[in-house]
């Protein structure tokens, strides 16, 4: 166990739809990361937020946002969503950016 | 940019062997650091193993060590003494960093079979 809690485990949606997946890092980590998973993509970076502010950005679709909030938890907000957008999503988090990422156990998102 | 390349899709090793992963990556970062991940078939990533690119000695992690060879670009994961539990795919990753901005960039993984 990492430390790092992500809810929902598994998330089943219809195309068009919008989602929110929440991540709590490990206690005392500032630095957040949100990173896709798919089997065409492979492991991609989406976001980065150390201390509630973004800090940096990958190959984040427009239609997806995502915040760091004052209690150091982090959304991410799927919208508009596509079958493509179907993957594994996880969060990850440091103490502060040059530290290593642990990761959470991942939301599994479906789009039907 | 950086890019990390595992060239072996899929590795199989008999059981208490030892087997290398192979990880070279291309960066233009004059400082970087490299990591490596298991992913088990439930999912998770778990951390394993990391080297910084100025570290003089190759890391080392129980049964995990990292032959790292700054000048050839590599960043191999040696699991000595295999055991059925590794069984997984295992993923290099490096880390750039510009001030507060920090992401890593994965390869596309090796999948790991230990057999008895």
């Amino acid at each position: 166990d990492s430390g790092v809690t992500q809810t929902p485990k598994h998330l089943i949606t219809a195309t068009g739809q919008r989602v929110t997946l929440r991540c709590s890092p490990r206690s005392g980590d500032l630095s957040v990361y949100w990173y896709q998973q798919s089997l065409d993509q492979g492991l991609q970076f989406l976001i980065q937020y150390y201390n509630g502010e973004e800090r940096a950005k990958g190959n984040i679709l427009e239609r997806f946002s995502a915040q760091q909030f004052p209690d150091l938890h982090s959304e991410l907000n799927l919208s508009s969503l596509e079958l493509g957008d179907s993957a594994l999503y996880f969060c990850a988090s440091s103490p502060s950016p040059q530290e290593t990422q642990y990761f959470g156990p991942g939301t599994r998102l479906l789009v039907l | 940019a950086q890019k990390i390349t595992q060239t072996q899709p899929g590795m199989f090793v008999q059981e208490k062997e030892a087997v290398t992963l192979d990880c070279t990556y291309d960066t233009s970062d004059p400082s970087y650091g490299l990591f490596w991940y298991k992913q088990p078939s439930s999912g998770e990533m778990i951390f394993l193993i990391y080297q910084g690119s100025y570290d003089q000695q190759n890391a080392t992690e129980g049964r995990y060590s990292l032959n790292f060879q700054k000048a050839r670009k590599s960043a191999n994961l040696v699991i000595s003494a295999s055991q059925l539990g590794d069984s997984a795919m295992y993923f290099c990753a490096s880390r750039s960093i510009t001030g507060t901005a920090s992401k890593l960039t994965f390869g596309t993984g090796t999948r790991l079979q230990v057999t008895l």
